[in-house]
């Protein structure tokens, strides 16, 4: 069985672009979250997917936004990229409802010069 | 005030020794679950061991055990004879199943292990 995929697995974008982040969760999971890790800190969270709805959301400017399609698979998209932005981005799965398990990708490393 | 805190930047353990990492935390739900996950230096997040707030007996998951103790809000990792390859970044999670949170996660312990 598949587990969480992101892709790409790095990105490398320059200050003011767009950048967009993809995830597929574990067949079966219709949840997803995301989560920004910034060098030497702990997992922020951005948002949580179920159902192709959004249904928290962290603190963190309008800027970072995202969906969920009808597959259960996301996107993650931050514009105007900051400096700042440059962190690892995990997405992870679950099962709606359990929360039990929630399963990690690899991780999207994106930097912005 | 924080929802997860881990006190214990880093530790140090030898090979074959048993070592636990610290976790308290902070809830106002009824209902809530309790995680562990370990970060090697490839950025991956590998999930652990799981407690729920209703749930008895300690979660055990081969050589990780969580001492789950619910009157102090604690939730430790036990790491039971470590190896070398245990050497990661650790994380203590929660999730209020009551206030419909994702998963909130504390800042993380480094395990160093030696031989």
């Amino acid at each position: 069985e598949a587990g969480v995929t992101q892709s790409p697995t790095h990105l490398i974008k320059t200050r003011g672009q767009q950048a967009t982040l993809r995830c597929s969760p574990i067949s079966g999971h219709t949840s997803v979250y995301w989560y920004q890790q910034a060098l030497g800190l702990g997992l922020q969270f951005l948002l949580w997917y179920d159902e192709g709805e959004e249904r928290n959301r962290g603190n963190f400017p309008p800027r970072f936004s995202g969906r969920q399609f009808p597959n259960y698979s996301s996107e993650l998209n931050v514009n105007a990229l900051e400096l700042e932005d440059s962190a690892l981005y995990l997405c992870a799965s679950s099962l709606a409802g359990t929360g039990i398990e929630a399963f990690f990708g690899q991780g999207t490393r994106l930097t912005v010069v | 005030a924080q929802k997860i805190t881990q006190t214990q930047p880093g530790m140090f353990v030898q090979e074959k020794e048993a070592v636990t990492l610290d976790c308290t935390y902070d809830t106002s739900d009824q209902s809530y679950g309790l995680f562990w996950y370990k970060q090697p230096s490839s950025g991956e997040m590998i999930f652990l061991i799981y407690q729920g707030s209703y749930d008895e007996q300690n979660a055990t998951e081969g050589r990780y055990s969580l001492n789950f103790q619910k009157a102090r809000k604690s939730a430790n990792l036990v790491i039971s004879a470590s190896q070398l390859g245990d050497s990661a970044m650790y994380f203590c999670a929660m999730r209020e199943v009551q206030a419909g949170t994702a998963l909130i996660f504390g800042k993380g312990t480094t395990l160093s292990v030696s031989s």
